[in-house]
């Protein structure tokens, strides 16, 4: 039972343009949500973070939505730049839990 | 600067070798946490700890055990390497247990089983 599911293992998109990567959930003790970005070769790096109170946090060129009702989550990143080519991952907490469940990670790609 | 160092950036073992990796973190954090990645299923936690001495099974505890003798410190075990394991293994840790921060990973260690 994968608890967190990114639906698109790849996205591709022009510079400068926005991209929206998704993230879906299902259980709902789940109250924080937090997007990490790998480079090969690399750990992970943490990106932004949105608790189940908010809806939204933008943090620079980067935003998260949180709707609740539907168990899901999207990260917008705009205007596009070529090194935001990585492998994003969505992650989710039961504060209670202590650890995060991890989603498989879309690829972006951004082309010059 | 934070840090989370791995001992290894790459091991290459032969099968059923008992195989240690090892992970410092320089932040005082007392959740310590190892991961495997692999293609297509993102990260899976195999342990984690939230003080010295305390552990608990992630979702794919089987073939590895843990240990933490020293708060910076947080070292997995291959009791006995499969092939089945090799993989991206990583190391992070977090602030505190029931606190929602993010979580500092390591550069990785690419374990090859031979």
């Amino acid at each position: 039972d994968q608890q967190v599911k990114q639906n698109s293992p790849s996205l591709s998109v022009q510079e400068g343009r926005i991209s929206i990567l998704n993230c879906d959930y299902t259980n709902s003790m789940f109250d924080y949500f937090l997007w990490y970005k790998k480079y090969p070769a690399e750990g992970p790096t943490f990106l932004i973070s949105i608790s189940s109170i908010k809806d939204k946090n933008e943090d620079g060129r980067f935003t998260v939505f949180l709707n609740k009702s539907a168990k899901h989550l999207s990260l917008h990143i705009v205007p596009s730049q070529p090194g935001d080519s990585a492998v994003y991952f969505c992650a989710a907490s039961d504060t209670n839990a202590g650890k995060s469940t991890f989603g498989d990670g879309t690829t972006l790609t951004v082309k010059p | 600067d934070v840090k989370v160092t791995q001992s290894s950036r790459y091991l290459v073992k032969r099968t059923g070798e008992k195989v240690f990796l090892e992970c410092v973190q320089d932040m005082d954090h007392e959740n310590m946490f190892w991961y495997r990645q692999d293609p297509g299923l993102g990260l899976r936690l195999i342990y984690f700890s939230y003080d010295v001495k305390m552990k608990e099974k992630g979702d794919i505890p089987e073939g590895y055990s843990v240990s933490r003798e020293k708060k910076e410190r947080f070292s997995l075990i291959l009791e006995s390497a499969s092939t089945n394991q090799t993989s991206m293994y990583l190391c992070a840790s977090s602030l505190s247990y029931r606190q929602n921060t993010e979580a500092f990973f390591g550069q990785g260690t690419r374990l090859t089983v031979v």
